[in-house]
Protein backbone atom coordinates (compact mmCIF):
# COMPACT_ATOMS: atom_id res chain seq x y z
CA UNK A 1 0.00 0.00 0.00
CA UNK A 2 0.94 3.27 0.00
CA UNK A 3 3.64 4.51 2.08
CA UNK A 4 4.53 7.68 3.67
CA UNK A 5 7.91 9.36 2.92
CA UNK A 6 8.93 10.52 6.93
CA UNK A 7 12.30 12.60 7.40
CA UNK A 8 14.64 12.89 8.91
CA UNK A 9 15.47 8.76 9.82
CA UNK A 10 17.24 9.30 12.55
CA UNK A 11 17.81 12.80 14.63
CA UNK A 12 20.82 13.27 17.69
CA UNK A 13 20.05 16.36 19.32
CA UNK A 14 21.22 17.86 22.50
CA UNK A 15 19.09 18.47 25.55
CA UNK A 16 17.00 21.67 24.83
CA UNK A 17 16.95 22.10 21.07
CA UNK A 18 13.77 21.98 19.51
CA UNK A 19 12.41 19.14 17.17
CA UNK A 20 11.07 18.93 13.40
CA UNK A 21 10.09 16.22 11.74
CA UNK A 22 7.90 15.76 8.78
CA UNK A 23 5.59 13.69 6.63
CA UNK A 24 4.65 13.76 3.06
CA UNK A 25 2.49 11.08 0.85
CA UNK A 26 1.58 11.48 -3.25
CA UNK A 27 -1.87 10.89 -1.98
CA UNK A 28 -4.39 12.75 -0.05
CA UNK A 29 -5.26 11.83 3.50
CA UNK A 30 -8.38 12.61 5.44
CA UNK A 31 -6.86 12.50 9.32
CA UNK A 32 -2.93 12.64 10.15
CA UNK A 33 -1.82 11.12 13.41
CA UNK A 34 1.38 11.43 15.38
CA UNK A 35 2.61 8.33 17.26
CA UNK A 36 5.54 7.67 20.00
CA UNK A 37 7.05 4.13 20.75
CA UNK A 38 9.39 3.85 23.46
CA UNK A 39 11.54 0.24 23.29
CA UNK A 40 9.11 -2.19 24.42
CA UNK A 41 6.17 -0.82 23.67
CA UNK A 42 3.39 -0.28 21.42
CA UNK A 43 2.92 3.11 19.47
CA UNK A 44 1.08 5.77 21.56
CA UNK A 45 -0.86 8.43 20.08
CA UNK A 46 0.84 12.01 20.55
CA UNK A 47 -1.61 13.81 18.35
CA UNK A 48 -4.58 13.52 15.94
CA UNK A 49 -5.43 15.79 13.17
CA UNK A 50 -8.16 15.75 10.73
CA UNK A 51 -9.01 19.00 8.84
CA UNK A 52 -5.96 20.44 6.28
CA UNK A 53 -4.55 23.04 7.52
CA UNK A 54 -5.10 22.74 11.03
CA UNK A 55 -2.81 23.33 13.90
CA UNK A 56 -2.92 21.41 17.19
CA UNK A 57 -0.38 21.01 20.18
CA UNK A 58 -0.32 18.82 23.08
CA UNK A 59 2.11 20.73 25.56
CA UNK A 60 5.51 21.14 24.05
CA UNK A 61 4.48 19.34 21.18
CA UNK A 62 2.79 20.97 18.07
CA UNK A 63 1.60 19.39 14.46
CA UNK A 64 0.27 21.15 11.49
CA UNK A 65 -1.66 18.83 8.98
CA UNK A 66 -1.10 20.24 5.50
CA UNK A 67 -3.54 22.09 3.57
CA UNK A 68 -2.94 20.13 0.91
CA UNK A 69 -3.45 17.24 2.64
CA UNK A 70 -0.75 15.30 1.58
CA UNK A 71 2.03 16.46 4.30
CA UNK A 72 2.07 16.94 7.85
CA UNK A 73 4.42 17.92 10.31
CA UNK A 74 5.53 17.60 14.09
CA UNK A 75 7.43 19.78 16.46
CA UNK A 76 8.90 19.16 19.46
CA UNK A 77 10.16 22.30 21.71
CA UNK A 78 12.01 22.28 24.25
CA UNK A 79 13.02 18.58 24.48
CA UNK A 80 14.08 16.69 27.51
CA UNK A 81 15.82 12.92 27.73
CA UNK A 82 12.38 11.48 27.86
CA UNK A 83 11.57 12.49 24.61
CA UNK A 84 14.04 9.87 23.42
CA UNK A 85 11.72 6.97 21.18
CA UNK A 86 11.00 6.50 17.74
CA UNK A 87 8.27 8.85 16.25
CA UNK A 88 5.73 7.89 13.05
CA UNK A 89 3.52 9.41 11.38
CA UNK A 90 0.29 8.21 9.99
CA UNK A 91 -1.96 9.02 7.47
CA UNK A 92 -5.98 7.88 7.94
CA UNK A 93 -8.46 7.32 4.92
CA UNK A 94 -10.14 3.91 5.02
CA UNK A 95 -7.28 2.38 6.03
CA UNK A 96 -4.14 3.63 7.92
CA UNK A 97 -0.64 4.26 6.28
CA UNK A 98 2.64 4.88 8.66
CA UNK A 99 5.73 6.60 7.90
CA UNK A 100 8.84 4.62 8.70
CA UNK A 101 9.55 6.60 11.74
CA UNK A 102 11.97 9.00 12.99
CA UNK A 103 14.72 7.86 15.77
CA UNK A 104 15.02 10.69 18.07
CA UNK A 105 18.54 10.33 20.55
CA UNK A 106 18.30 13.56 23.04
CA UNK A 107 22.02 13.87 24.57
CA UNK A 108 21.72 15.42 28.42
CA UNK B 1 -9.49 6.12 23.95
CA UNK B 2 -8.93 2.15 24.84
CA UNK B 3 -6.91 0.25 26.87
CA UNK B 4 -5.43 -2.29 25.61
CA UNK B 5 -3.72 -5.54 26.87
CA UNK B 6 -2.05 -8.16 24.96
CA UNK B 7 -0.81 -12.00 25.70
CA UNK B 8 2.11 -12.94 26.03
CA UNK B 9 4.00 -9.86 26.20
CA UNK B 10 7.12 -12.18 24.76
CA UNK B 11 8.08 -15.75 23.55
CA UNK B 12 10.58 -17.27 22.54
CA UNK B 13 9.82 -20.68 19.95
CA UNK B 14 11.17 -23.19 18.39
CA UNK B 15 10.50 -23.13 14.47
CA UNK B 16 8.04 -25.36 13.24
CA UNK B 17 5.62 -24.71 15.99
CA UNK B 18 2.69 -21.99 16.53
CA UNK B 19 1.94 -19.42 19.04
CA UNK B 20 -1.26 -17.98 19.84
CA UNK B 21 -1.69 -14.13 20.51
CA UNK B 22 -4.87 -12.31 22.87
CA UNK B 23 -5.38 -8.92 22.27
CA UNK B 24 -8.13 -7.88 25.35
CA UNK B 25 -9.87 -3.88 24.62
CA UNK B 26 -11.89 -2.69 27.60
CA UNK B 27 -14.68 -1.39 25.58
CA UNK B 28 -16.46 -2.72 22.49
CA UNK B 29 -14.68 -2.25 19.44
CA UNK B 30 -16.27 -3.11 15.60
CA UNK B 31 -12.98 -2.87 14.46
CA UNK B 32 -9.51 -4.27 15.46
CA UNK B 33 -6.70 -4.59 13.60
CA UNK B 34 -3.24 -6.72 13.72
CA UNK B 35 0.16 -5.44 12.38
CA UNK B 36 3.33 -6.95 12.48
CA UNK B 37 6.78 -4.48 13.29
CA UNK B 38 9.38 -6.17 12.07
CA UNK B 39 12.78 -4.74 13.72
CA UNK B 40 14.05 -1.39 12.66
CA UNK B 41 10.75 -0.93 10.65
CA UNK B 42 7.40 0.60 10.54
CA UNK B 43 3.93 -0.97 10.65
CA UNK B 44 2.71 -3.56 8.48
CA UNK B 45 -0.85 -4.28 8.49
CA UNK B 46 -1.56 -8.24 8.70
CA UNK B 47 -5.27 -8.16 8.72
CA UNK B 48 -8.55 -6.40 9.68
CA UNK B 49 -10.67 -8.74 11.97
CA UNK B 50 -14.34 -7.26 12.37
CA UNK B 51 -16.72 -9.65 14.78
CA UNK B 52 -18.89 -11.86 13.17
CA UNK B 53 -17.38 -12.23 9.99
CA UNK B 54 -14.30 -13.43 8.54
CA UNK B 55 -11.19 -11.67 8.87
CA UNK B 56 -9.62 -9.53 5.53
CA UNK B 57 -5.72 -9.72 5.15
CA UNK B 58 -3.45 -7.69 3.47
CA UNK B 59 -1.23 -8.52 0.49
CA UNK B 60 0.83 -11.03 1.22
CA UNK B 61 -0.56 -12.61 4.09
CA UNK B 62 -2.70 -15.57 4.07
CA UNK B 63 -5.05 -17.07 6.28
CA UNK B 64 -3.63 -20.63 6.80
CA UNK B 65 -0.13 -18.75 7.72
CA UNK B 66 -2.29 -16.00 10.48
CA UNK B 67 -5.86 -17.35 11.34
CA UNK B 68 -7.22 -14.90 13.07
CA UNK B 69 -10.52 -15.35 16.15
CA UNK B 70 -12.85 -12.88 16.68
CA UNK B 71 -15.35 -13.80 19.10
CA UNK B 72 -16.78 -10.59 20.57
CA UNK B 73 -16.91 -6.89 20.24
CA UNK B 74 -13.33 -7.09 23.30
CA UNK B 75 -11.37 -9.64 22.28
CA UNK B 76 -9.41 -11.17 19.31
CA UNK B 77 -6.20 -13.81 18.47
CA UNK B 78 -4.00 -13.60 16.34
CA UNK B 79 -2.06 -17.28 15.50
CA UNK B 80 1.44 -17.36 13.92
CA UNK B 81 1.66 -20.87 12.59
CA UNK B 82 4.61 -23.02 11.34
CA UNK B 83 7.07 -20.53 12.75
CA UNK B 84 10.38 -19.84 11.22
CA UNK B 85 12.83 -17.57 12.38
CA UNK B 86 11.88 -14.75 9.57
CA UNK B 87 8.46 -14.85 11.92
CA UNK B 88 10.57 -13.18 14.67
CA UNK B 89 8.78 -9.73 15.21
CA UNK B 90 6.77 -7.42 17.21
CA UNK B 91 2.91 -8.31 16.79
CA UNK B 92 0.60 -5.74 17.79
CA UNK B 93 -2.96 -4.87 18.27
CA UNK B 94 -5.23 -2.09 17.51
CA UNK B 95 -8.79 -0.70 17.94
CA UNK B 96 -10.50 1.99 15.83
CA UNK B 97 -12.88 3.24 18.31
CA UNK B 98 -15.14 6.08 16.32
CA UNK B 99 -13.97 5.14 13.45
CA UNK B 100 -11.38 8.34 13.76
CA UNK B 101 -7.95 7.09 15.20
CA UNK B 102 -6.37 3.64 16.07
CA UNK B 103 -4.95 2.75 19.51
CA UNK B 104 -1.92 -0.17 19.78
CA UNK B 105 -1.79 -2.60 22.54
CA UNK B 106 2.25 -2.97 24.30
CA UNK B 107 2.99 -6.06 21.43
CA UNK B 108 3.87 -9.15 21.80
CA UNK B 109 7.88 -9.69 21.08
CA UNK B 110 8.48 -13.04 19.11
CA UNK B 111 11.77 -14.30 18.94
CA UNK B 112 11.51 -18.22 16.68
CA UNK B 113 14.70 -19.52 17.11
Amino acid sequence: GQQLNQSPQSMFIQEGEDVSMNCTSSSIFNTWLWYKQEPGEGPVLLIALYKAGELTSNGRLTAQFGITRKDSFLNISASIPSDVGIYFCAGMNNDMRFGAGTRLTVKP
Amino acid sequence: SAVISQKPSRDICQRGTSLTIQCQVDSQVTMMFWYRQQPGQSLTLIATANQGSEATYESGFVIDKFPISRPNLTFSTLTVSNLSPEDSSIYLCSVEPGGETQYFGPGTRLLVL
